[in-house]
């Protein structure tokens, strides 16, 4: 069955230091792949995604994940964290239906990104 | 401005009440979903939609309905058979196989 697993529920980071999260996936074809973020009682919001091409790739607030198919993993990183990237991320994974294409997405369990001064 | 719309954002219900949640979208999108969400567990899949007047069990169906009379729409039900209701609940839609899926502010039911 497919899953994700995001290794750690808690990280705290201090302003100014780089970021990443790790996260692992369990998928028989070629996964899409994406990260999402959710600030307290609010909706996801995209981040990124992966969906072929180049392993590294680029998101919104100076993210960046890369893909590395060998470890199954998709690990989000920022260079230099702020206050207001607090929040939780979720690391997700796409899963196609076998023959109309459908696709759902399943996903970790969340990490929570607190920010020290 | 396109988007999904749920409301309302909070719910309190009694225990043993049916209670509907509403999920619009402008965005004409053919996917829908429903999301359950509680703490340390992630988001879990309640039922998807792919067209009108289709839609398919998720992960954890048991004690919800839902309907797709129309495209922008995928309204929740949550029955009294369900065991343990209060929870974040979250819509999203998407296009077919390739794009990302867009969520809703959620709707946070407290059963009492």
């Amino acid at each position: 069955a497919q899953s994700v697993t995001q290794p750690d529920i808690h990280i705290t980071v201090s302003e100014g230091a780089s970021l990443e999260l790790r996260c692992n996936y369990s998928y028989g074809a070629t996964p899409y792949l994406f990260w999402y973020v959710q600030s307290p009682g609010q909706g996801l919001q995209l981040l990124l995604k992966y969906f072929s091409g180049d392993t590294l790739v680029q998101g919104i607030k100076g993210f960046e994940a890369e893909f590395k198919r060998s470890q199954s993993s998709f690990n989000l990183r920022k260079p230099s964290v702020h206050w207001s990237d607090a929040a939780e991320y979720f690391c997700a994974v796409g899963v196609r239906g076998m023959n109309t294409g459908f696709q759902k997405l399943v996903f970790g369990t969340g990490t929570r990104l607190l920010v020290s001064p | 401005d396109g988007g999904i719309t749920q409301s309302p954002k909070y719910l309190f219900r009694k225990e043993g009440q049916n209670v509907t949640l509403s999920c619009e979208q402008n965005l004409n999108h053919d996917a829908m979903y429903w999301y359950r969400q509680d703490p340390g567990q992630g988001l879990r899949l309640i039922y998807y939609s792919q067209i009108v007047n289709d839609f398919q069990k998720g992960d954890i169906a048991e004690g919800y309905s839902v309907s797709r009379e129309k495209k922008e729409s995928f309204p929740l039900t949550v029955t009294s058979a369900q065991k343990n209701p209060t929870a974040f609940y979250l819509c999203a839609s998407s296009m077919t196989v390739g794009t990302e899926a867009f969520f809703g502010q959620g709707t946070r039911l407290t059963v009492v």
